[in-house]
């Protein structure tokens, strides 16, 4: 089974603190994103990335940036935590698909990220 | 641009009833289709997908047919258990650029409670 993991199921942090959240997936899977989560709406892509060392910007990239330097981690990065931040993140992988449209992505647990 | 709606929650079944959750999409191109279940305290799960048209998608008692001509993909399932307790999400895929990566468009999500 394709397991990804994230480094803290909860967090609670202050206001201009850096924060890491670090996923990690053992399946050799050449994408990886992360999301946040919240009520009424759904999933937002913040950034994804299909290789290491390689990024692209998704839907909500303001105030996160992103590192992949090994394939099985991909970590988000909270340059200075402000309370908007505070939200659930997700992060998933999937394997590289060419033309084959069915790529499935794996989910880990989350992180519950509570900014003060 | 990409969008999906999915019938707002809360769905309030009792056990053994017949639950249909609506999902309509705009999209470009021919979408693989997915369903994911978040179950309380987890991170999102696979539950089915369909990749054309016509296709139906299964699984645990779950199914969804791929309409492409009325761009939906609605969740069945004949007769719900206490366990089916969870967060529904619809989300079609959209081709990010030529190398064939796919990201997902998620709906908001619709929370269904069983009860006993």
């Amino acid at each position: 089974d394709v397991k990804v993991t994230q480094s803290s199921r909860y967090l609670v942090k202050r206001t201009g603190e850096k924060v890491f959240l670090e996923c990690v997936q053992d399946m050799d899977h050449e994408n990886m994103f992360w999301y946040r989560q919240d009520p009424g709406l759904g999933l937002r892509l913040i950034y994804f990335s299909y290789d290491v060392k390689m990024k692209e910007k998704g839907d909500i990239p303001e105030g996160y940036s992103v590192s992949r330097e090994k394939k099985e981690r991909f970590s988000l990065i909270l340059e200075s935590a402000s309370t908007n931040q505070t939200s659930m993140y997700l992060c998933a992988s999937s394997s590289l698909s060419g033309n084959d449209t069915t790529d499935t992505q794996y989910f880990g647990p989350g992180t519950r990220l509570t900014v003060l | 641009g990409d969008s999906v709606t999915q019938m707002e929650g809360p769905v309030t079944l009792s056990e053994e009833a017949f639950l249909t959750i609506n999902c309509t999409y705009t999209a470009t191109g021919y979408p693989s289709l997915f369903w994911y279940v978040q179950y309380p305290g987890e991170g999102l799960q696979l539950l089915l997908k369909a990749t054309k048209a016509d296709d139906k998608g299964s699984n645990k008692g779950f199914e969804a047919t791929y309409r492409k001509e009325t761009t939906s993909f609605h969740l069945e399932k004949g007769s719900v258990q206490v366990s089916d307790s969870a967060v529904y999400f619809c989300a079609p895929t959209r081709s990010m650029f030529s190398g064939g990566y796919n990201k997902l468009i998620f709906g908001a999500g619709t929370r269904l409670a069983v009860h006993p």
